[in-house]
């Protein structure tokens, strides 16, 4: 089975502080993914990854950077945290290529991590 | 760019009943992916089905089955004999197949609720 772990399930953190999601998975994936997930909004893409340092913006990536120094793990930063950011973030991963089988583009997600910024 | 959309922000069926969830999407590709993802209260998003655009033929995983019209650009999910189990967030998405990626499009969620 394929397994995605976030560091924290919920976490509360300050305005203006730095906080940091990590995500991890076992299924040596080369895309990674982080949304965040906000009702009526559904999931919307932060930033992802298709190999190792390598990373693309995704539809609202202000006040976010990632890193990826290893394969399995993805980490998002909130430089500067602002209240605007409470939020569900989800991490996700993938295969690299999409392709006629379900395998090859399904996108495996982790828990979540409900973030509160105060 | 593509925007899907999921006019039900919440449902509710009967256990044992039919239900259907509604998705409608917009793009000009003609090669794309069309997925529903569940996501159970306080667990993980999982697949529940997916529908490649250039096949014709409906996708479907035992009780769940979609709707797929190419030309009027819908895609919706039938979950038939509905379980306990179906009680849900789903959200339906669209991905473009790309060389680096292939990101999802998901549309803003249909809540269902199975009622005993």
């Amino acid at each position: 089975d394929v397994k995605v772990t976030q560091s924290s399930r919920y976490l509360v953190k300050r305005t203006g502080e730095k906080v940091f999601l990590e995500c991890v998975q076992d299924m040596d994936h080369e895309n990674m993914f982080w949304y965040r997930q906000d009702p009526g909004l559904g999931l919307r893409l932060i930033y992802f990854s298709y190999d190792v340092k390598m990373k693309e913006k995704g539809d609202i990536p202000e006040g976010y950077s990632v890193s990826r120094e290893k394969k399995e793990r993805f980490s998002l930063i909130l430089e500067s945290a602002s209240t605007n950011q409470t939020s569900m973030y989800l991490c996700a991963s993938s295969l690299r290529e999409a392709g006629p089988s379900s395998s090859t583009d399904t996108q495996y997600f982790g828990p979540g991590t409900r973030l509160t910024v105060l | 760019a593509q925007t899907v959309t999921q006019s039900q922000p919440e449902m509710s069926v009967q256990e044992a009943e039919t239900v259907t969830l509604s998705c409608t999407y917009d793009t000009s590709e003609s090669n794309y992916y069309l997925f529903w993802y569940k996501q159970p209260p306080s667990r993980q998003m999982i697949l529940v089905i997916r529908q490649e655009a250039y096949k014709q033929q409906n996708a479907t995983e035992n009780r769940f089955s979609v709707n797929f019209q190419k030309a009027a650009k819908s895609f919706s999910l039938k979950i038939s004999d509905s379980q306990l189990g179906d009680t849900a967030m789903y959200f339906c998405a669209f991905m473009k197949p790309v060389l680096v990626g292939n990101m999802l499009t998901f549309g803003g969620g249909t809540r269902l609720m199975v009622k005993p």
